[in-house]
């Protein structure tokens, strides 16, 4: 089973917070990813990093930032949520681009 | 850019075989990923290919072409359970190396 945990699992905000959705793996991964998927549709590539200190924007324009100041902590950040924000972010880890990448189950947001 | 095409549907009976094409045209091409996600559920890895050539795990084969950037996962008597969308994910080399999903194939069994 896949050490990588996402919180909260749901969460509902209101137009204009900030919010941090967090991600964790003990499986000390340099990878790792964020994506966003609305349901039944593909996953998008919002965020990445190779390592502590290293992070990269995906193909998916976000208004969203991230840090990765520890190995094993990657969490995303909306400075102001909107309504487009809505969606499921899953956050995943992999050990080296070559080995299989491990998700987290995901983080629901409704952004009313 | 990047592009990874699949079939966006596929039905299929029990017991039957299926394959699940994926063709993709992105740049620094450095492996190939098929992962399965159940309806709500997380993905989850089946098979990786980096080589050309097939790669055999139980009931579940993936092939790779670079050559021709192009990928099948080859799924053999088909469960119920094995209802869930298919997804080809290609790493790419874009500052550090990045992977990338394509839309996946929700492939639907049949008894």
């Amino acid at each position: 089973e896949a050490d990588i945990y996402q919180t909260p699992r749901y969460l509902v905000i209101g137009t204009g917070k900030k919010i941090t959705l967090e991600c964790s793996q003990t499986m000390g991964h340099d990878k790792m990813y964020w994506y966003q998927q609305d349901p039944g549709m593909e996953l998008h590539l919002i965020h990445y990093s190779y390592g502590v200190n290293s992070t990269e924007k995906g193909d998916l324009s976000s208004e969203s930032t991230v840090s990765r100041i520890r190995t094993e902590h990657f969490p995303l950040t909306l400075e102001s949520a909107r309504p487009s924000h809505t969606s499921q972010y899953l956050c995943a880890s992999s050990a080296t681009e070559n080995t299989e990448a491990f998700f987290g189950q995901g983080t629901r947001l409704t952004v009313v | 850019g990047q592009n990874i095409d699949q079939p966006t549907e596929m039905t299929a009976t029990e017991g039957a075989i299926v394959q699940i094409n994926c063709t993709y045209q992105t740049s620094g091409f450095n492996g190939l990923f098929w992962y399965q996600q159940h309806a709500g559920e997380a993905p989850t890895f089946l098979s990786y290919n980096v080589l050309d050539g097939l790669e055999e795990k139980g009931r579940f084969s993936s092939f790779l072409s670079r050559s021709k950037g192009y990928s099948y996962l080859l799924l053999k008597e088909l469960q119920m359970k094995d209802s869930a969308s298919y997804l080809c994910a290609v790493i790419i080399r874009q500052a550090g190396t990045a992977l990338i999903f394509g839309k996946g194939t929700t492939l639907s069994v049949s008894s």
